[in-house]
């Protein structure tokens, strides 16, 4: 069975600061890895993807993430946090049950002036 | 084009009631997935169809059902609903072909209140 686990329901940056939410998987099969980011009263945007093309993937608003096979993680990424950031990070797996997508718990990201 | 549509999106239900919601997919799209957001479960996978069948289906009681439409909308139906039903619901779209796993795009939700 595939599992996704988020490592810190809240994360704090200060506004300019490095964004990095961590996200570890498990799955049987070769992975599909997505980030989606969540705004208040709103629905799942996608961020970005992993196929098993390049291992680095760029998403929208300047973040990236990682695959790392032998870590089984594929953290997001950030150089430089804006205000605007400030929402709740979902990353999620599929593969293992087909079109299933099975979500960490989320991470809500908040970010100081 | 146009995105997920989901309607309504905020109902209030009394126990024991039932509540069908709708969604439409992107144009294209036949995959049709549901999930239900709760703050104590997270995001959870209901059910998915194709093509007007259930390809996959989740771990929640028969009182959740669905169903697709040749047009590939889709209705969720929950019968005698009960307080922890209170969720909000999500249906999701993809291409999904044969057997394949595919980018899925979020509706808005629909924000459902029983009390």
């Amino acid at each position: 069975a595939q599992s996704v686990t988020q490592l810190g329901s809240h994360v704090s940056v200060s506004e300019g600061a490095l964004v990095l939410l961590r996200c570890y998987y498990s799955s049987s099969v070769p992975p599909y890895l997505f980030w989606y980011v969540q705004y208040p009263n709103q629905g799942l945007q996608l961020l970005l993807k992993y196929t098993s093309a390049a291992t680095l993937v760029k998403g929208i608003n300047g973040f990236e993430a990682e695959f790392k096979k032998s870590e089984t993680s594929f953290h997001l990424t950030k150089p430089s946090a804006h205000m605007s950031d400030a929402a709740e990070y979902f990353c999620a797996v599929s593969g293992d049950a087909g079109n299933m997508l099975t979500f960490g718990g989320g991470t809500r990201l908040m970010v100081k002036p | 084009k146009a995105g997920v549509t989901q309607t309504p999106r905020y109902l209030i239900k009394t126990r024991g009631q039932q509540v069908t919601l709708s969604c439409s997919p992107i144009s294209g799209h036949r995959s049709v997935s549901w999930y239900q957001q709760t703050p104590g479960q997270g995001l959870q996978f209901l059910f998915e169809y194709f093509s007007e069948t259930q390809r996959n289906k989740g771990n929640f009681p028969g009182r959740f059902s669905g169903r697709q439409f040749s047009n590939s909308r889709s209705e969720m139906n929950v019968s005698t609903l009960e307080l922890g039903d209170s969720a909000l619901y999500l249906c999701a779209s993809s291409l999904a072909y044969e057997g394949r796993t595919d980018t899925q795009y979020f509706g808005p939700g629909t924000r459902l209140t029983v009390l």
